[in-house]
């Protein structure tokens, strides 16, 4: 069992690019979420999936979008990438209920110049 | 505005003895907290949870008190270990899938 996996591990990109994070989790979990974390600040939400087909936005969506592609796998896509983006990206993922315990991949660093 | 609040940015505590992470809350809504460590390069991993339905929960060396009233929960760590020094998160379900994550306080225990 992997658990939760990101590619890539790490990316530098220039302004205006764009790329995907990838997410896949082995645990036949329902929900996914993504998050960035930025120093001094805590984890904060960008998109979750509650389930395969939905998807919905957290905290902090300007500037991301996201795919559900299928149970699995949730990317989270730049089109546009920006210096502010700049952070380290984690995927997570639950069973069954909202309250249920997320468990998180080993994060993707980003850095836009 | 932060809603989970996490003022000590740094704990140093030698091995052996207590470690004591606290974590404040602004929201009286919020019912169910999670702490998570996190090594550096890897993911947060889940510790342990409390409801607010009980002022406490333990799991071996880990005890989370809550005090509702107060809108402080606190983690406990006896004996402490050198392989307990990471970051500490504790997080509050603020509903529909969301948790607020407190900016993390970092342990180092020293051997």
């Amino acid at each position: 069992n992997a658990g939760v996996t990101q590619t890539p591990k790490f990316q530098v990109l220039k302004t205006g690019q764009s790329m995907t994070l990838q997410c896949a989790q082995d645990m036949n979990h329902n929900s996914m979420y993504w998050y960035r974390q930025d120093p001094g600040m805590g984890l904060r939400l960008i998109y979750y999936s509650a389930s395969e087909g939905t998807t919905d936005k957290g905290e902090v969506p300007n500037g991301y979008n996201v795919s559900r592609l299928n149970k699995r796998e949730f990317s989270l896509r730049l089109e546009s990438a920006a210096p502010s983006q700049t952070s380290v990206y984690f995927c997570a993922s639950s069973a069954q209920t909202s309250t249920d315990t997320q468990y998180f991949g080993p994060g993707t660093r980003l850095t836009v110049l | 505005d932060q809603q989970v609040k996490q003022n000590s940015p740094s704990l140093s505590v030698q091995e052996g003895r207590i470690s004591i992470l606290n974590c404040d809350y602004t929201n009286s809504m919020f019912d169910y907290f999670l702490w998570y460590k996190k090594y550096p390069a890897e993911g947060p991993t889940f510790l342990i949870s409390i409801s607010s339905i009980k002022d406490k929960n333990e799991d071996g060396r880990f005890t989370v008190f809550l005090n509702k009233s107060a809108k402080h929960l606190s983690l406990h760590i006896v004996p402490s270990q050198p392989g307990d020094s990471a970051v500490y998160f504790c997080a509050a379900y603020s509903g529909t899938y969301k948790y607020i994550f407190g900016t993390g306080t970092r342990l180092k225990v020293l051997a």
